[in-house]
């Protein structure tokens, strides 16, 4: 079965560093990836995606993220932060059934200035 | 495209009353999804559909909870009687399934159920 780990429920930075939140996934199958960020009262927005292209990824707001198939990884990063990234994001991978989504717990991304 | 719709946005009821929440997916989008999210369980697939018909309903929690989709612009998720662990923010998503497609879902701006 998909599965989708999370490591770290809550990451915090400080203005204008470096943003890792990490992923790793579980798939028998070539997954397709996805990470989707949730700001407060919003629904999840698609951030980027993973669909056995690029390895790299890149994303909207700067974000990009890097398959790794050998360490079944999809981190997602971005060079520097800023307040405005505060928010939760998730991670998740394809289903064996066409249209379902394995979600990750979330990491929430504290910006601090 | 104005994107999912759900309504309404926000919800209070009494317990034992019956709530019905609202998704218009977006046009020509074949897979409807409706998540539930609160801060103990995170975000749970209830159910979803495929060209309007149920294909998983293994997320459902109990036979309170009850899914249709009657038309493809329109699906409905209803509790009945509703209890107060039942409050948290329901989403709707809708997907297209494409040649190639890869399941990107597109979500709603959510329900804030409150049950008291």
């Amino acid at each position: 079965a998909q599965s989708v780990t999370q490591l770290g429920s809550h990451v915090s930075v400080s203005e204008g560093a470096l943003v890792l939140l990490r992923c790793n996934y579980s798939s028998s199958v070539p997954p397709y990836l996805f990470w989707y960020v949730q700001y407060p009262n919003q629904g999840l927005q698609l951030l980027l995606k993973y669909t056995s292209a690029a390895t790299l990824v890149k994303g909207i707001n700067g974000f990009e993220a890097e398959f790794k198939k050998s360490e079944t990884s999809f981190h997602l990063t971005k060079p520097s932060a800023n307040m405005s990234d505060a928010a939760e994001y998730f991670c998740a991978v394809s289903g064996r059934v066409w249209g379902k989504l394995i979600f990750g717990q979330g990491t929430t991304l504290q910006v601090k200035p | 495209d104005a994107g999912v719709i759900q309504s309404p946005r926000h919800e209070v009821t009494e317990m034992g009353q019956e709530v019905t929440l609202r998704c218009k997916p977006i046009s020509g989008h074949d897979y409807l999804f409706w998540y539930r999210q609160t801060m103990m369980r995170g975000l749970e697939l209830l159910i979803y559909f495929n060209n309007n018909v149920p294909i998983d309903d293994s997320g459902m929690p109990e036979d309170r909870f009850s899914a249709k989709m009657p038309n493809a612009s329109f699906s409905t998720l209803k509790i009945q009687p509703s209890e107060p662990r039942d409050s948290a923010v329901y989403f709707c998503a809708s997907s297209l399934e494409t040649s190639g497609g890869n399941g990107e879902q597109f979500f709603g701006p959510g329900t804030r159920l409150t049950v008291l």
